[in-house]
Parts: C-alpha cells; sequence; structure tokens
C-alpha cells in the first residue's frame, strides 16, 4: 500500500513565474491538506481539502490556491512566486473527513525560487 | 495568533539515556499530537492526544496531554540512534481548526 505520494521531489523555479504541486493520498484517504516548511522551522498550514472543497484556509496570499480531484488527489498552485516561497512543500491526508488529525505526510516537495 | 512553543530547542545525550521535551501554547488546546521528522522525510505521526491529563505511550515514547491544556510533554526512555530527528508537536484548539506546528526540538544521540 503505498502511502502519500508526492511530486516532483525537487523543483526550480525563477521569481514570477507559477509553479503546481501534486498530490496522491494514501489508499483510503479523502481528506488532503498542504503545508509549507521553511528550513528550521515547523510546517504551517496553507490549507485543507474535502470533498472537492476547500474547507480550511491558513494565513497564506491568495497567490496560493488548490484543487482536489474526484480521486481524492490535489494539486498545489502558487503563482507569481517570490524568493520566499523557497521551502518544502509537505502534503498530509486522513481518512474520514477534516475532523480527523491524525495525518500520514508525503515526503515533500523541495521547491527553490531564484 | 496561536503560537507553540517548543523547549529545549535542541539536546545531545548519550545512548541509553531518558529525554524529555516539552510544549507549551498560549491558548487552551483540545488536541495535542507529537510528530518526528527524519531527514529529507515528511513529519510522521508519534502520538495522539485527545483528554486532559491523558497519558499515551507508543513503545519507548510518552507524551501526556496537559491538566491545564496548554501544554504537552514527550519522553522518550533508552533513547538510541534512530530515535535522531526533529520532533515537532502540533495541536488544535478545536476539532474545526486548523493544526498548529511548533517549531520542534531537535534531538542528537551520542552512540
Amino acid at each position: 500500500d503505498a502511502g502519500v505520494t508526492q511530486s516532483p521531489t525537487h523543483l526550480i523555479k525563477t521569481r514570477g513565474q507559477q509553479v503546481t504541486l501534486r498530490c496522491s493520498p494514501k489508499s483510503g484517504h479523502d481528506t488532503v491538506s498542504w503545508y509549507q516548511q521553511a528550513l528550521g522551522q515547523g510546517p504551517q498550514f496553507i490549507f485543507q481539502y474535502y470533498e472537492e472543497e476547500e474547507r480550511q484556509r491558513g494565513n497564506f496570499p491568495d497567490r496560493f490556491s488548490g484543487h482536489q480531484f474526484p480521486n481524492y488527489s490535489s494539486e498545489l498552485n502558487v503563482n507569481a512566486l517570490l524568493l520566499g516561497d523557497s521551502a518544502l512543500y509537505l502534503c498530509a491526508s486522513s481518512p474520514g473527513g477534516p475532523l480527523n488529525t491524525e495525518a500520514f505526510f508525503g515526503q515533500g516537495t523541495r521547491l527553490t525560487v531564484v | 495568533g496561536q503560537q507553540l512553543n517548543q523547549s529545549p530547542q535542541s539536546m545531545f545525550i548519550q545512548e541509553g539515556e531518558d529525554v524529555s521535551m516539552n510544549c507549551t501554547s498560549s491558548s487552551i488546546f483540545n488536541t495535542w499530537l507529537w510528530y518526528k521528522q527524519d531527514p529529507g522525510e515528511g513529519p510522521v505521526l508519534l502520538i495522539a492526544l485527545y483528554k486532559a491529563g491523558e497519558l499515551t505511550s507508543n513503545g519507548r515514547l510518552t507524551a501526556q496531554f496537559g491538566i491545564t491544556r496548554k501544554d504537552s510533554f514527550l519522553n522518550i526512555s533508552a533513547s538510541i540512534p534512530s530515535d535522531v530527528g526533529i520532533y515537532f508537536c502540533a495541536g488544535l484548539e478545536t476539532s474545526y481548526d486548523k493544526v498548529i506546528f511548533g517549531p520542534g526540538t531537535s534531538l542528537s544521540v551520542i552512540p
């Protein structure tokens, strides 16, 4: 049983560009959350998707958007990239809706903005 | 906004020693979670706590939900080299809130 898988593992983008990160949840999981983890810090919640809708959102600008597909997989899009967007982006999935807090994390996508 | 503090920030211990770390919040939480993150990996859930005063074990790990609901503690007994990593606490004020992570405690184990 594959766990949470994210792609790509590493990515280098230029300031001002747009990026799309992808996440496939663990089998049987219907809720996907995205986090940004800057170097040396704890993960920061970006948003959560359930039933193809954004259910909760952290303190991130509208440049950060997402989508959840009928098969529960999800995408994170970031527009107009800034140098400060360089971070590890983590996807976490859980079963049974947004109230289940016991999430499984993927390995993350390391985004570098130059 | 909500903020979690973890102490110590880092610790170096001898293999076989016991480890204690804690997490505090300025507000009351109703769920506490403890995660471990290895280099190049995502965090892995170690223990989840849902009731004030709850004490839960997972092998050599024991975590407690503080009585005040503003803190939580994680203990590791008889540390081994594979315990090396960063330990994060995380919590929610209510079941409908987003998960807030602490800044982490970095653990190094000297063989």
